[in-house]
């Protein structure tokens, strides 16, 4: 089975801090990765995802993730916070099985302090 | 285009009703899910389908039902309300296949039961 795990489910940084959400997952299978975020009482917007064209991922917003087989991680970078960032991120994971089921992490709160 | 339609977005039900969660998508997308979100928890998933007539349960499947008799459509109904199925749900649709394809999410519907 397919899981992903998120290690901290609150974050805090200051304005122009780096930001670092952890992500690991665990597959049998090449995993398909995905970082969504979702801001307050809205649904889910897609990041970035990981399909094995390149290790690194850049995504939307500057924000951009690593893929490390060896560690079986893809962690969610942006070099410099903005008030705008402050969000709950998901980690996702999902199978290139027939089924194609996308499973989430548990989340992560992302504040950004001035 | 309007992506994943929900409907309704705030309902109130009381315990021991039914009802039904209606979700659209015009993309033309397969895959299809249903997801409640509980602070904490994450996402879980609940049905899932990979194409008209075809659904399958997720990890929490208890006291939801779900069909698919066309592409476009896929309600989620609760067949006796309980408290705890209050929580906000998430329709989400996707591509098949290998292509490593996001979920497109609907707005979600925040329910809530007494």
């Amino acid at each position: 089975a397919q899981s992903v795990t998120q290690l901290g489910s609150h974050v805090s940084v200051s304005e122009g801090a780096l930001v670092l959400l952890r992500c690991n997952y665990s597959s049998s299978v090449p995993p398909y990765l995905f970082w969504y975020v979702q801001y307050p009482n809205q649904g889910l917007q897609l990041l970035l995802k990981y399909t094995s064209a390149a290790t690194l991922v850049k995504g939307i917003n500057g924000f951009e993730a690593e893929f490390k087989k060896s560690e079986t991680s893809f962690h969610l970078t942006k070099p410099s916070a903005h008030m705008s960032d402050a969000a709950e991120y998901f980690c996702a994971v999902r199978s290139s099985g027939a089924t194609n089921k996308l499973i989430f992490g548990t989340g992560t709160l992302l504040a950004v302090q001035p | 285009n309007a992506g994943v339609t929900q409907t309704p977005k705030f309902q109130v039900l009381k315990t021991g009703q039914s009802m039904t969660l209606q979700c659209a998508q015009d993309m033309n997308h397969e895959y299809m899910s249903w997801y409640r979100q509980d602070p904490g928890m994450g996402l879980r998933l609940i049905h899932y389908s990979v194409g008209a007539g075809i659904t399958d349960q997720g990890e929490v499947p208890n006291g939801y039902n779900v069909s698919r008799s066309t592409t476009e459509d896929f309600p989620l109904r609760l067949l006796s309300a309980a408290p705890s199925q209050t929580s906000v749900y998430f329709c989400a649709s996707s591509y098949g296949g290998t292509g490593g394809y996001g979920y497109t999410f609907g707005s979600g519907t925040r329910l809530t039961v007494v």
